[in-house]
């Protein structure tokens, strides 16, 4: 199967700091990210999306970045909580590759009280 | 709005058995995806369907084979399971394409021994 950043790294935030989260694609002709959350037995909660002609998208206490130069996107959380603990996936589409999503590896999120 | 709903949500299967998994979609939705999630693979795509059609396919083996109903519910079915098989099997649905809004649901954990 196809992947994108295949590895899961962990990210140990205070509570109440702001946090950021990275991940690189690799598809150019990717059009449509999405950062989707997942905790622990449940299935990827929908967190924020962003579409290729934009670079930055603001929600609820996070913001997306996208820099397509150098195929990144990031996420920042701002004052995270205890209960933004989880594991973070970024996911890209191209219509052009077939309109399938493609998820990064992940990335683990630890909140400290 | 009633999220995305697969059952089971456990399911324990033998070497060699066969196995279907059902998902229903956010009413109005018309597009289902199926996804399998591994620690080894993470999120990889199985197959998309909208209309009763399957409309995109992953690179997974032809034991791996899914439907869509009129009503936008599918099924996905394993056969001849085998121990990699084990995962958890993650259902999204969307209003048209994997390039709007997915939504997923809670998955179905199978594990083959």
């Amino acid at each position: 199967g196809e992947s994108v950043g295949l590895h899961l790294p962990t990210l140990s935030v205070q509570e109440g700091d702001n946090s950021i989260i990275n991940c690189a694609y690799s598809n150019s002709a990717s059009d449509y990210f999405i950062w989707y959350k997942q905790e622990s037995g449940k299935g990827p909660q929908f967190i924020i999306d962003i579409r290729s002609n934009m670079d930055k998208r603001q929600g609820q206490r996070v913001t997306v970045l996208l820099n397509k130069t150098v195929k990144h996107l990031s996420l920042q959380i701002a004052a995270t909580q205890p209960g933004d603990s989880a594991v973070y996936f970024c996911a890209e589409n191209s219509k052009a590759a077939g309109n399938k999503l493609t998820f990064g590896g992940g990335t683990r999120v630890l909140v400290k009280p | 709005k009633a999220g995305v709903t697969q059952t089971p949500r456990y399911l324990i299967k033998t070497r060699g058995q066969q196995v279907t998994l059902s998902c229903s979609p956010i009413s109005g939705h018309r597009s289902v995806s199926w996804y399998q999630q591994t620690p080894g693979q993470g999120l990889q795509f199985l197959f998309e369907y909208f209309s009763e059609t399957q409309r995109n396919k992953g690179n997974f083996p032809g034991r791996f084979s899914g439907r869509q109903f009129s009503n936008s519910r599918s099924e996905m079915n394993v056969s001849t399971l085998e121990l990699g098989d084990s995962a958890l099997y993650l259902c999204a649905s969307s209003l048209w394409d994997s390039n709007t809004e997915a939504f997923f649901g809670q998955g179905t954990r199978l594990t083959v021994v």
